[in-house]
C-alpha cells in the first residue's frame, strides 16, 4: 500500500530533550516536507526536501532540523524542544514539483502522513 | 494581502445541498490548485487538483479555477454529515521556484442531518 508512515504518533517530552520524528515513504517520490499545524495559523512548511541530500527552510524553520540520506526518509530533528514546538506535525511527500521541471502534474499531488501531536513540557 | 486565503466559516449547509467553498490568491503563486479535506485531528487528504481555467469534475465534486479572477473553488453536491470538516486550497509558491507549498488557513464546513 503506497503511504506516508509517521512515528512516534504521540510524544510528550520535556523541555531540552532531543528528540526525532520519523517519515518515510514507500512511493519513490523525491519530494518530502515537514509541517506544523497551530489553531488559527493553519499549516506552516518547516523544511523541504527536493531530493537526497537536499534540503532548504520553509516558514518556520527556527528549532529544527533535517536530513536526507536516503531517498525515502526525512526525519525532522528537535535539538532542544521548547513548549512553543507543541504542537501537531505533518511528513507529506510528492513525485515533485513545478520547479523540477517534471512533466506530469499529477506528480504534483502531496500526500499526507497520519501526524505526531507533539507535547513539551 | 496572503498568497492563498479562505474564509474560515463555518459554513452551514443542510444535507442534500451544494456546499460551496472559495480561495482567492495572489500573483505569488502557481497555477497549479489543490483542494484537501481535513477531519479534526486528522492528515489533510487531498480531493482535487486542478491546473487549467474552468471545471473539473470527480464524483460529488467540482473544482472550479478563474484565472482572470484569482479564485478557485470547490463545489460539493448532495452534501453529507460526512462531509463536515475543513476544507484546505494550496498552491506553489512563485518566488520559491515553485518549490514550496503554501495552504490557506481552511474553511469549516457543517452539514447538518
Amino acid at each position: 500500500e503506497a503511504q506516508v508512515t509517521q512515528n512516534p504518533r504521540y510524544l510528550i517530552t520535556v523541555t531540552g530533550k532531543k528528540l526525532t520524528v520519523t517519515c518515510s515513504q514507500n512511493m519513490n517520490h523525491e519530494y518530502m516536507s515537514w509541517y506544523r499545524q497551530d489553531p488559527g495559523l493553519g499549516l506552516r512548511q518547516i523544511y523541504y526536501s527536493m531530493n537526497v541530500e537536499v534540503t532548504d527552510k520553509g516558514d518556520v524553520p527556527e528549532g529544527y532540523k533535517v536530513s536526507r540520506k536516503e531517498k525515502r526518509n526525512f526525519p525532522l530533528i528537535l535539538e532542544s524542544p521548547s513548549p512553543n514546538q507543541t504542537s501537531l506535525y505533518f511528513c507529506a511527500s510528492s513525485l515533485s514539483t513545478p520547479a523540477s521541471g517534471t512533466s506530469g502534474r499529477a506528480s504534483y499531488e502531496q500526500y499526507f502522513g497520519p501526524g505526531t501531536r507533539l507535547t513539551v513540557t | 494581502q496572503k498568497e492563498v486565503e479562505q474564509n474560515s466559516g463555518p459554513l452551514s449547509v443542510p444535507e442534500g445541498a451544494i456546499a460551496s467553498l472559495n480561495c482567492t490568491y495572489s500573483d505569488r503563486v502557481s497555477q497549479s490548485f489543490f483542494w484537501y479535506r481535513q477531519y479534526s485531528g486528522k492528515s489533510p487528504e487531498l480531493i482535487m487538483s486542478i491546473y487549467s481555467n474552468g471545471d473539473k469534475e470527480d464524483g460529488r465534486f467540482t473544482a472550479q479555477l478563474n484565472k482572470a479572477s484569482q479564485y478557485v473553488s470547490l463545489l460539493i453536491r448532495d452534501s453529507q454529515p460526512s462531509d463536515s470538516a475543513t476544507y484546505l486550497c494550496a498552491a506553489f509558491l512563485g518566488n520559491t521556484g515553485f518549490q514550496k507549498l503554501v495552504f490557506g488557513t481552511g474553511t469549516r464546513l457543517l452539514v447538518s442531518p
